[in-house]
């Protein structure tokens, strides 16, 4: 059974404070692991995609570790903003098949309050 | 333009009723896929179609039949709808796997 875990699974955090959560997921047989930030009522949107051990990736405030070794992701969030409010997914992309399928952790709810 | 548009948005129906999902990309992406968002809001894929063709198939129910008339499109058909299949169905796409661009989901309630 593949798992792919998040933590915490929800946080609430003052404007302009820095956060990150934590994705842990299979380090045998790696091939990419995503991260989605997911609105209420809206669909999940693509962050990063990230494939190689050490990569670094960043979106504005919002920047991704990958650690393949061990088996985790770390997001970051600089100066959170009450518009970074919204559910950040992270999801294992499993490497059999082509198109292969995402096995996404449980999310971490972020609430920035003003 | 939406990228992937699913419909209905909502759909409420009875027990031992049939329904579809119509799911429409224009990304001109390769690969699509269904996934459900169960009770404990774990998105869990149920298919995924490659060029038409059949590719993930997980554990799901045969009540559920994807159909895929061409690469931009992937309809999902539910037989005898039950309870338990009350949930958000979300629809996505991707080219080869790579970066899934997803629709804005269809909540069903099944009473």
């Amino acid at each position: 059974i593949l798992n792919v875990e998040q933590s915490p699974q929800s946080l609430h955090v003052q404007e302009g404070d820095s956060t990150n959560f934590t994705c842990s997921f299979p380090s045998s047989n790696f091939y990419a692991l995503h991260w989605y930030r997911w609105e209420t009522a809206k669909s999940p949107e693509a962050l990063f995609v990230m494939t190689l051990n050490g990569d670094e990736k960043k979106k504005g405030q919002i920047s991704a570790t990958l650690n393949t070794k061990e088996g985790y992701s770390y997001l970051y969030i600089k100066g959170s903003q009450p518009e970074d409010s919204a559910t950040y997914l992270c999801a294992y992309h499993h490497p059999n098949n082509q198109g292969g399928k995402l096995i996404f952790g449980q999310g971490t709810e972020l609430s920035v309050k003003p | 333009d939406t990228a992937v548009s699913q419909t209905p948005k909502y759909l409420v129906t009875q027990m031992g009723n049939d329904k579809s999902i119509k799911c429409e990309q224009n990304l001109g992406h390769d690969t699509m896929y269904w996934y459900k968002q169960d009770s404990k809001k774990f998105l869990k894929i149920m298919f995924s179609y490659n060029n038409k063709e059949l590719i993930i198939n997980e554990t799901v129910p045969n009540r559920f039949s994807p159909k895929s008339p061409d690469k931009a499109h992937l309809n999902l058909h539910i037989n005898s709808l039950e309870l338990g299949d009350s949930a958000v169905y979300f629809c996505a796409s991707s080219q080869s796997g790579n970066g899934y661009t997803f629709g804005s989901g269809t909540r069903l309630t099944v009473v």
